[in-house]
């Protein structure tokens, strides 16, 4: 069965940094293309990153520059380092897998970062 | 980056109505259209794929339709747990993006 747990979530001020974690299991990360999704406050989808199977990563405009997206083969784990985080960057991070047409069959039950002093 | 225009915003239909719901995109999209139900608190579900192929476990009464740049997603009898929020998302190129959503309500 696949799964996919995110964690590092938090409050956070303006400036700071935060790396979510997302543990995957019943696939393998490094053989998938995996993506991270968020969602402000009651506020639509906004897709943020996208890594490839052979390790090319791709970033929204919003958060490029800022965020990483990498991975860790040995922990079946995606990450998501965020640096200079701003107060829209506050909300629910989705961890997430593309299938065969890059449809999103698999998400995580997702992290919260609150920016805010 | 491939803009998403989706249509309503919000309705308000009863139980066994047909509703629609529309998806355009600014540019060809050969088809890479997706569907997604979110209800409130809880985690996007994937309904629609590829235009319109059903998701395994999805319901029979919802279906998708388009090509090119214009999508549907239709609800062929609308029931009480099909409340929520409806989302398009394009996945032909990057960035991904998805439409702003449509408020599904149940009269």
């Amino acid at each position: 069965e696949v799964q996919l747990v995110e964690s590092g979530g938090g409050l956070v001020q303006p400036g700071g940094s935060l790396r979510l974690s997302c543990a995957a299991s019943g696939f393998i990360v490094s053989t998938n293309y995996m993506t991270w999704i968020r969602q402000a406050p009651g506020k639509g989808l906004e897709w943020v990153s996208l890594i490839y199977s052979n390790g090319s990563t791709y970033y929204a405009d919003s958060v490029k520059g800022r965020f990483t997206i990498s991975r860790d083969n040995s922990k079946n784990t995606l990450y998501l380092q965020m640096n200079g985080l701003r107060a829209e960057d506050t909300a629910v991070y989705y961890c997430a897998r593309e299938r065969a047409v890059a449809e999103i069959a698999y998400w995580g039950q997702g992290a919260l970062v609150t920016v805010s002093s | 980056d491939i803009q998403m225009t989706q249509s309503p915003s919000s309705l308000s239909a009863s139980e066994g109505d047909r509703v629609t719901i529309t998806c355009r995109t600014s540019q060809n999209i050969r088809g890479f259209l997706n569907w997604y139900h979110q209800k409130p608190g809880k985690v996007p579900k994937l309904l629609i794929y590829a235009t319109s192929k059903l998701q395994s476990g999805v319901p029979s009464r919802f279906s998708g339709s388009g090509s090119a740049t214009d999508f549907t997603l239709t609800i062929s009898s609308l029931q009480p747990e099909d409340f929520g929020t409806y989302y398009c998302q394009q996945s032909y190129s990057i960035p991904r993006t998805f439409g702003q959503g449509t408020k599904v309500e149940i009269k």
